[in-house]
């Protein structure tokens, strides 16, 4: 069984530019969830994509939106691209056990924006 | 609002040492607890959780007891070995919705 997959792994941008991040959950995962880690921080939650509709978003502004598909994968899309979105982007799906949640999280796409 | 403090990095340990890497949380209500690895390059794993007050998440050596009096999800290893060498993040969700609140990360190095 696949885990959480993204593509691609490394990518190269320049400003003021457009960028779509692409992930595919775990088989049997519904929900999808986009992170942000800039270097030497913590992950920071972008948002949550349930049913192919946006159902949480942190504090990120309007130039990041995504979408989902009826299989589950979800896009992240970054548009007018700031030297400061330069992270490593990781994409979770989630997993109930016993009424329990648990986020298995993808390897991440690393951007760089110059 | 919700958050999570991690004690600073880095920590430098020599093998077969004791590992503490304390985490405390600010929170409304119940929390759900988490600690994540982070391999050099690599996304985040599961390393363990706890979803109720005195419960303890256990995995690979590591162990963490979720204290609702002092607020706190420290992550203990009695021994440990070169490959625990990682960024560990401490992590809370604070409903059966909500999203992952993460720690900065604390980064270890294990020394043979």
């Amino acid at each position: 069984d696949a885990g959480v997959t993204q593509s691609p792994t490394h990518l190269i941008k320049t400003r003021g530019q457009q960028v779509t991040l692409r992930c595919s959950p775990k088989s049997g995962h519904d929900t999808v969830s986009w992170y942000q880690q800039a270097l030497g921080q913590g992950p920071q939650f972008i948002f949550q994509y349930y049913e192919e509709e946006e159902r949480q978003r942190g504090n990120f502004p309007d130039r990041f939106s995504g979408h989902q598909f009826p299989n589950y994968s979800s896009e992240l899309n970054v548009n007018a691209l700031l030297l400061g979105d330069s992270a490593l982007y990781l994409c979770a799906s989630r997993y109930w056990d016993r009424n329990q949640e648990t986020q298995y999280f993808g390897p991440g796409t690393r951007l760089l924006v110059l | 609002g919700n958050s999570v403090t991690q004690m600073e990095g880095p920590v430098t340990l020599s093998e077969e040492a004791f590992l503490t890497i304390n985490c405390t949380y600010t929170a409304t209500g119940y929390p759900s607890l988490f600690w994540y690895v982070q391999y050099p390059g690599e996304g985040l794993q599961l390393l363990l959780k706890a979803t109720k007050a005195d419960d303890k998440g256990s995995n690979k050596g590591f162990e963490a007891t979720y204290r609702k009096e002092t607020t706190s999800f420290h992550l203990e290893k009695g021994s440990v070995q070169v490959s625990d060498s990682a960024v560990y993040f401490c992590a809370l969700r604070g409903g059966s919705q909500g999203n992952l609140i993460f720690g900065k990360g604390t980064k270890l190095s294990v020394k043979p």
